[in-house]
């Protein structure tokens, strides 16, 4: 099992220009969430998407962020016309039907540059 | 909304000593309590988690008590060695059909040699 798989790594964008994070979750969950981390802060909650469905998304700006996950591929968290305060590490975690007695797995991030 | 408060935020101890970090939430149906360990750098890495239905959870030199009246909980690290220096996150869920999880601020924990 290769964990959750965060692409790409790193990404530097211009301001103005759009962003695509890509997330694939561990086989076998079908609960995605993204989580923003400002730089010396605290994660922060965007969404919670199940396959196909948005299922909170109360942490998301609302205006130029937007999520999917589509019945087939990874989560996309995509952001338009960048701006310097979207530079963060993007973090996505994803989970097994819910309920008790497993955990939420979270992948590498993706650290978004603006430039 | 839901909130949860970390302290301290910064921590330095000398190696040997223990460390406590402490957490309260405010949403009263939360019920599952992890903290995570972050090095510079890194994803957020689970190192113990305790729920609603347990006060206290040990492992190894890690532990975590919980006090659901007062919505508070703890992380104790004994004998603290300087891979222990990291920043530790305190978190909060209701784990009823999702992990959505409210993190504390983070603690910023110093080993000194």
């Amino acid at each position: 099992n290769a964990g959750v798989m965060q692409n790409p790594r790193h990404l530097v964008r211009r301001r103005g220009q759009e962003a695509r994070l890509r997330c694939s979750p561990m086989k076998g969950h079908s609960h995605v969430y993204w989580y923003r981390q400002l730089p010396e802060e605290g994660l922060k909650f965007m969404v919670y998407l199940q396959k196909e469905n948005i299922i909170d998304e109360s942490g998301m700006p609302k205006e130029r962020f937007s999520a999917e996950f589509p019945k087939e591929g990874p989560s996309i968290l995509r952001i338009q016309q960048v701006v310097r305060g979207d530079s963060a590490a993007y973090f996505c975690a994803s989970s097994p039907p819910g309920g008790l007695g497993t955990e939420a797995f979270f992948g590498q991030g993706t650290r978004l540059t603006v430039v | 909304g839901e909130n949860v408060e970390q302290h301290p935020s910064t921590l330095s101890v000398q190696e040997g000593d223990s460390a406590v970090i402490k957490c309260t939430y405010s949403d009263s149906a939360s019920n599952y309590f992890p903290w995570y360990k972050q090095e510079l750098g890194k994803r957020p890495q689970l190192i113990i988690d305790i729920r609603s239905n347990v006060g206290e959870k040990k492992d190894q030199r890690i532990a975590v008590t919980l006090n659901k009246t007062a919505k508070h909980f703890s992380l104790h690290i004994t004998e603290t060695q300087p891979e222990d220096s990291a920043v530790y996150f305190c978190a909060a869920s209701r784990v009823d059909s999702s992990y959505k999880l409210i993190f504390g601020s983070g603690t910023r924990l110093l080993v000194r040699p």
